[in-house]
């Protein structure tokens, strides 16, 4: 039973272009969602966080985006960058907790 | 400021065998998770500790267990070791005092189950 889930495995956009990765989740009980980013042999790494109660979030190039009603999230990347080729997971926690319940991942890849 | 430290980066063990993995939390961080990572899958949660006890656990058998020391390492232990263990172990740390959310991740341990 998959709570949190990324139907893209993989994306791959231009530099300088906008990447969007996307996440649905079925548990209307969380209330706080992140998105990790992992480089091969490295742990992942914070990238970006949102609550509940907001319906976006701005850090740099980085936003997210939350559809409570839809139950999704979106992490936009603007603009890309080939640094930014890595696996991102998205993750969900409830009521405080420290569990994160992560997806499968989307690893993006930024062309030169 | 030296980050989460895991060890070791690999270990292949055979079925049946007894394993060990250890975690230095982040300097300032006073709580440890576990994460198991299988190939293509994202981290799943074992279990969290703080003050030296578990203060929550995810869907795992008891053959997983663990321990904190005072020094706020932790031991990650798992018995009677199936192929399906093998995967990609993670430990995050963060601080109780701190923004609850913002788990630093060390590298990893690679289990291989034989």
């Amino acid at each position: 039973d998959q709570q949190v889930k990324q139907n893209s495995p993989s994306l791959s956009v231009q530099e300088g272009r906008i990447s969007i990765l996307n996440c649905d989740y079925t548990n209307s009980m969380f209330d706080y969602f992140l998105w990790y980013k992992k480089y091969p042999a490295e742990g992942p790494t914070f990238l970006i966080s949102i609550s509940s109660i907001k319906d976006k979030n701005e850090d740099g190039r980085f936003t997210v985006f939350l559809n409570k009603s839809a139950k999704h999230l979106s992490l936009h990347i603007v603009p890309s960058q080939p640094g930014d080729s890595a696996v991102y997971f998205c993750a969900a926690t409830q009521g405080g907790s420290e569990k994160l319940v992560f997806g499968k991942g989307t690893k993006l890849t930024v062309n030169p | 400021d030296a980050g989460v430290t895991q060890s070791p980066t690999h270990l292949i063990k055979t079925r049946g065998q007894q394993v060990t993995l250890r975690c230095s939390p982040k300097s300032g961080h006073d709580t440890v998770s576990w994460y198991q990572q299988a190939l293509g899958q994202g981290p799943q949660f074992i279990f969290q500790y703080y003050e030296e006890e578990e203060r929550q656990r995810g869907n795992f058998p008891d053959r997983f267990s663990g321990h904190q020391f005072p020094n706020y390492s932790s031991e990650l232990n798992v018995n009677a070791l199936l192929l399906g263990d093998s995967a990609l172990y993670l430990c995050a740390s963060s601080s109780w005092t701190g923004f609850p959310y913002e788990q630093y991740f060390g590298p990893g341990t690679r289990l291989t189950v034989t």
